[in-house]
Order: C-alpha cells, then structure tokens, then sequence
C-alpha cells in the first residue's frame, strides 16, 4: 500500500526558507507514471495546490507561488521536496504531500503544519 | 486561476440527500474530465472520494456519485449519514499550456 510522510521544521522564521520532504513507500518514484505534489491548507481555509514534479523530473508550480516555489525528487531516497522561499505568516499552513494523476489525488500524506513566526 | 466555487455551507437530515455544486470555467471543469471530489473530517488529510468527474476509489460507498454539466460539477450523497458530516472540496485540471491544478474554497456539509 502507497504511503506519503511528510517531514521537516514545524517553525520557520519570517523571510527564511521553508523546507519539507515527502518520504515515499510502496511505489517508487521514477517508476510510476504519476505526478508528485504538494497542497497547502491555511487553518481554517480551502486547499491550494503548490506544485508538483512528474515522475521524469519535470517540475510545474501555481503561477501565484511560481517565483518562491522549488519541487524537487531524490530518486536514491525515493523522496520529493519542496522549498518556499522568503516566507511570510500568510504561508503558515498544513502543507500535504501527494500522489496525482493531473487533477485526481488518489493518495495523501498525513500532513505538516508549518507555522511562520519570529 | 481562480478557484472553483463551491457553495460555503449546505445541510442535511440523515437519510435525505444533498447535492454540492462545483463551478468552474471552459478552461477547467468544463474542458477536462480530471475532475474529483476530496472529503476532509476535522484534524484529517482529505481522502477522495470521487475521481474522473464519476468514478469512485475501491472502498468508497456508492451513497456518493459525481457528475458534471457544462462548467459545473455535482457530488451528491444520498442516505445522508453523521459520519458525513465535513469539508468537501473540488478539484480540476486546469492547464492548457501549462499543468495546472484548481480546487475549489470547499463546502462544510452539516447533517442535522
């Protein structure tokens, strides 16, 4: 069975870097012919898709996170990360990891709540 | 992109059936078929409930069915039980040039 765990600092400092990874079990990464991504979620509020990066190594963003936004894969470790540069407090969320197939997200990580914050 | 919109509340006694709407545009629901449906409770990831505007995962019980007319989506979920009571959201692919994904603001379904 396909499992996504989400890892990585539950604070960051305004104006720093966030910084996750998506550690994968039951499928390999640069196997499958499917897409991994990651959404966000800030309390309260609707999900926002971030970005993704296909199983090739192409990498697409939401154009209005576009110019902060970096997915990449460690196909050695079978992992995908993502880093949101220059964070404000309108960036604390519960970030998702997941594995899609264009606009069906068949299978989610737990999620990571990331608090922006001096 | 814009989201896709949803309707922020409806509400249910158990065992009626309630319909959320999912409006989208030419460029999203109303062009591609990669259409799904995400059911969230409190604290918990979403889980898919429907994907492929209709289809539902193995595991899911066929109370919930999608559909889709022009621009707009519909899950509707009949025999209306406590357990599904919490957020719904939409999805759709959205890309023509470039991959795209929207989801909609999500519905908060009340059963009475």
């Amino acid at each position: 069975q396909l499992q996504l765990q989400e890892s990585g600092p539950g604070l960051v400092k305004p104006s720093e870097t966030l910084s996750l990874t998506c550690s994968v079990s039951g499928d390999s990464i640069n196997r499958s012919s499917y897409y991994w991504g990651w959404i966000r979620q800030p309390p309260g509020k609707g999900l926002e898709w971030i970005g993704s990066i296909y199983y090739s190594g192409s990498s697409f963003y939401n154009p209005s996170l576009k110019s902060r936004v970096t997915v990449s894969v460690d196909t050695s470790k079978n992992q995908f990360s993502l880093e949101v540069t220059s964070v404000t407090a309108a960036d604390t969320a519960v970030y998702y990891c997941a594995r899609h197939f264009y606009g069906d997200f068949h299978f989610w990580g737990q999620g990571a709540l990331v608090t922006v914050s001096s | 992109q814009s989201a896709l919109t949803q309707p922020r509340s409806v509400s249910g006694s158990p065992g009626q059936s309630v319909t959320i709407s999912c409006t989208g545009t030419a460029g999203d629901v109303g062009r591609y078929d990669f259409v799904s449906w995400y059911q969230q409770h409190p604290g918990k990831a979403p889980k898919l409930i429907i994907h492929n505007v209709s289809q539902r995962p193995s595991g899911v019980s066929p109370r919930f069915s999608g559909s889709k007319s022009g621009n707009t989506a519909s899950l509707t979920i009949s025999g209306l039980q406590a357990d599904d009571e919490g957020d719904y959201f939409c999805c759709s692919y959205a890309g023509s040039y470039n991959f795209l994904v929207v989801f909609g603001g999500g519905t908060k379904l009340t059963v009475l």
